[in-house]
């Protein structure tokens, strides 16, 4: 069964390092979304991808979050610098738009702890 | 504005204790309404999507069903395994099938 590919799983970090995600769709989804989860809420979306292009990243924090999906596949999503604020589960999604159904299907995500 | 309720926070049952879990949503234009399964330290796993009041989806102790102003997920007869968040989501017909999400309610099933 195919899965959407998240690594690494765990990330510790100190403030002010970067860090870096990466995501990997299933195969063929053309719309990829990074999410992130703070513990006992719902995921909230920092940017959604269509192939290579951003359809929305209204949420994301730009000073000092970027996201990138180069060749329209996997995506990178990265922070500078991480902030105590930034600990989360970062959530990678992905789906394929099929007339009007559109499901998404997430990874296993990354689990940020910022010191 | 767009929104998703879900009730109640937590929920805990007695294994073979049916119940209900509650989602109420207020959105322009419903194209679909989601139900997730989330365990702890994972991402969430996809259950099911209701299009239309009235429609109702099964899958194994879990119906779900749909009206014009909410959603339940019943769970019949669970099992300690059936412990997990249950994740709400809707998506509306302008939203780019972005979706809205609800908090979650935190399912324990007790043996």
């Amino acid at each position: 069964e195919a899965e959407v590919a998240q690594s690494p799983r765990y990330k510790i970090t100190e403030k002010s390092q970067a860090v870096a995600f990466w995501c990997d769709p299933i195969s063929g989804h053309a719309t990829l979304y990074w999410y992130r989860q703070i513990l006992g809420q719902g995921p909230e979306l920092l940017v959604q991808f269509q192939d290579e292009s951003v359809v929305d990243d209204s949420q994301l924090p730009k000073d000092r979050f970027s996201a990138e999906r180069l060749k329209g596949v996997d995506s990178t999503l990265k922070i500078q610098p991480a902030e105590l604020g930034d600990s989360a589960m970062y959530l990678c999604a992905s789906s394929l738009i099929v007339g009007t159904t559109d499901t998404q299907y997430f990874g296993p995500g990354t689990r940020l702890t910022v010191l | 504005e767009d929104q998703v309720t879900q009730s109640p926070e937590a929920l805990r049952l007695q294994e073979g204790e049916s119940s209900s879990l509650n989602c109420s949503y207020t959105v322009s234009g419903l194209r679909g309404l989601f139900w997730y399964r989330q365990d702890p330290g994972k991402g969430p796993e996809f259950l099911f999507t209701l299009y239309s009041a009235g429609e109702e989806k099964e899958k194994e102790r879990l119906k779900a069903t749909l009206t014009k102003k909410e959603s339940f997920l019943h769970i019949t007869a669970p099992k300690p395994e059936d412990s997990a968040t249950y994740l709400c989501a809707v998506q509306a017909w302008d939203s780019n099938y972005q979706l809205i999400w609800g908090a979650g309610t935190k399912l324990i099933i007790k043996p």
